[in-house]
């Protein structure tokens, strides 16, 4: 089975706090990704990378930064947290190809007070 | 760009009814993945089903199946026979071949199913 993990399932920091959410699949799959749940918005993409230490920007990468030094860890970095950051961030992971789907890690629900 | 639109914010059904949740998807690629995901309340993403653009058949996963309908664009999910445990988040999602789409998911935002006994 393919397991996707996420470092926290509950975060709560500071505004202007660095917080690094992280990420570890073990399936070898290439692709991994970051998105960011809110109610009414379902899930929108903020990062992605294909390949270790390559980097694409997703939908809404603002205030965000991303990490692969190695192919099965991918993390997400908020460089000075706000409270519009706060949301749930879900990991994902896949093999190349339209027809695979994306597994999921838990979640980590992030509250940026 | 490519969007999904899921028009249903919430739904309701009875136990052991059949349920159409609603997708409607753009995009000008030829090739393509639709898929649908459950969250129930604990959080967890579970995939369901896939249905690729060039697949004649609708794709059946058990009690789901997928209602594609290429040339309207949409691509609605039946449950057949609720249970309570498929009280959740659905959403339907789509994947672009190629280029530098990476298999980058669109989500729609979701429809809330509740089944009430």
């Amino acid at each position: 089975d393919v397991k996707v993990t996420q470092s926290s399932r509950y975060l709560v920091k500071r505004t202007g706090e660095k917080v690094f959410l992280e990420c570890v699949q073990d399936m070898d799959h290439e692709n991994m990704f970051w998105y960011r749940q809110d109610p009414g918005l379902g899930l929108r993409l903020i990062y992605f990378s294909y390949d270790v230490k390559m980097k694409e920007k997703g939908d809404i990468p603002e205030g965000y930064s991303v990490s692969r030094e190695k192919k099965e860890r991918f993390s997400l970095i908020l460089e000075s947290a706000s409270t519009n950051q706060t949301s749930m961030y879900l990991c994902a992971s896949s093999l190349t190809g339209y027809s695979y789907e994306q597994y999921f890690g838990p979640g980590t629900r992030l509250t940026v007070t | 760009a490519q969007k999904i639109t899921q028009t249903q914010p919430g739904m309701f059904v009875q136990e052991k009814e059949a349920v159409t949740l609603d997708c409607t998807y753009d995009t000008s690629d030829q090739s393509y993945g639709l898929f649908w995901y459950k969250q129930p309340s604990s959080g967890e993403m579970i995939f369901l089903i896939y249905q690729g653009s060039y697949d004649e058949q609708n794709a059946t996963e058990g009690r789901y199946s997928l209602n594609f309908q290429k040339a309207r664009k949409s691509a609605n999910l039946v449950i057949s026979a609720s249970q309570l445990g498929d009280s959740a988040m659905y959403f339907c999602a789509m994947r672009l071949s190629g280029g530098t789409s990476y298999g980058k998911l669109t989500f729609g935002q979701g429809t809330i199913l509740t089944v009430h006994p």
